[in-house]
């Protein structure tokens, strides 16, 4: 079956570094994405990575490794508007299909 | 100006009542999706429509649930029937618009089934 694990939550303070982690078990795999959503807010992109290596944008980077089915997102220089959930998220086919969603990361940033 | 505009943010329903919820799209874009999140979980996909007609869904979209194209512009979903466990936050979404090789998504509706 299709499975996405991540942390459940992280905590951390303003100004550091967390790595939110994302293993995938899924029938075909054509790129990992993340997606950070406030409370009620519609799901808004951050990142995409088909091939393996880093991807950085701004504050942002997220790495693939399609041999460990493994992914994360890191997050640098953590602001308190960075508090929210992150859903990473496996697109299985190549054709715009549908995205599978990992059950998202509560990440709590305090000053 | 929102890429993707959903109506109406926030609905109530009796059971047992259907409910049309209503996206309009990046405009001149094929592919279009529901998505779905019940309160404090995941985002579950329900269906994708590409150029007027469902190319993909879920277990989730059965019977009880459509969608359709009623012009040039609009998305519906129709939940016939509601059930206290459709309510949920529904989100539609198309690939694209500011980003390159993500998906954009709705504000969403919340359906609260009562």
């Amino acid at each position: 079956g299709q499975s996405l694990e991540q942390p459940s939550e992280v905590t951390a303070v303003e100004g550091a570094i967390v790595q939110i982690n994302c293993t995938y078990q899924t029938s075909g795999f054509y790129g990992l994405s993340w997606y950070q959503q406030h409370d009620g807010g519609a799901p808004t992109f951050l990142s995409y990575n088909a091939l393996d290596g880093l991807e950085e944008t701004g504050r942002f980077s997220s790495f693939l490794s399609r041999s460990d089915s493994y992914g994360y997102l890191l997050l640098q220089e953590l602001q308190m508007k960075d508090s929210a959930s992150y859903f990473c998220a496996v697109r299985e086919s190549q054709a715009g299909t549908a995205l599978i969603f990992g059950k998202g990361t509560t990440l709590s940033v305090s000053s | 100006e929102p890429e993707v505009t959903q109506t109406p943010s926030h609905q109530v329903t009796q059971m047992g009542q259907e409910v049309i919820l209503r996206c309009v799209p990046i405009s001149n874009h094929l592919y279009f999706y529901w998505y779905r999140q019940i309160l404090g979980q995941k985002v579950e996909f329900l269906v994708s429509f590409y150029n007027n007609e469902i190319s993909e869904k879920s277990e989730i979209f059965d019977d009880q649930f459509s969608v359709e194209r009623p012009d040039g512009s609009n998305f519906t979903l129709k939940i016939r029937s509601t059930k206290l466990e459709d309510s949920a936050m529904y989100f539609c979404a198309t690939p694209g618009g500011t980003t390159t090789y993500g998906y954009t998504f709705g504000s969403g509706t919340r359906l609260t089934v009562v």
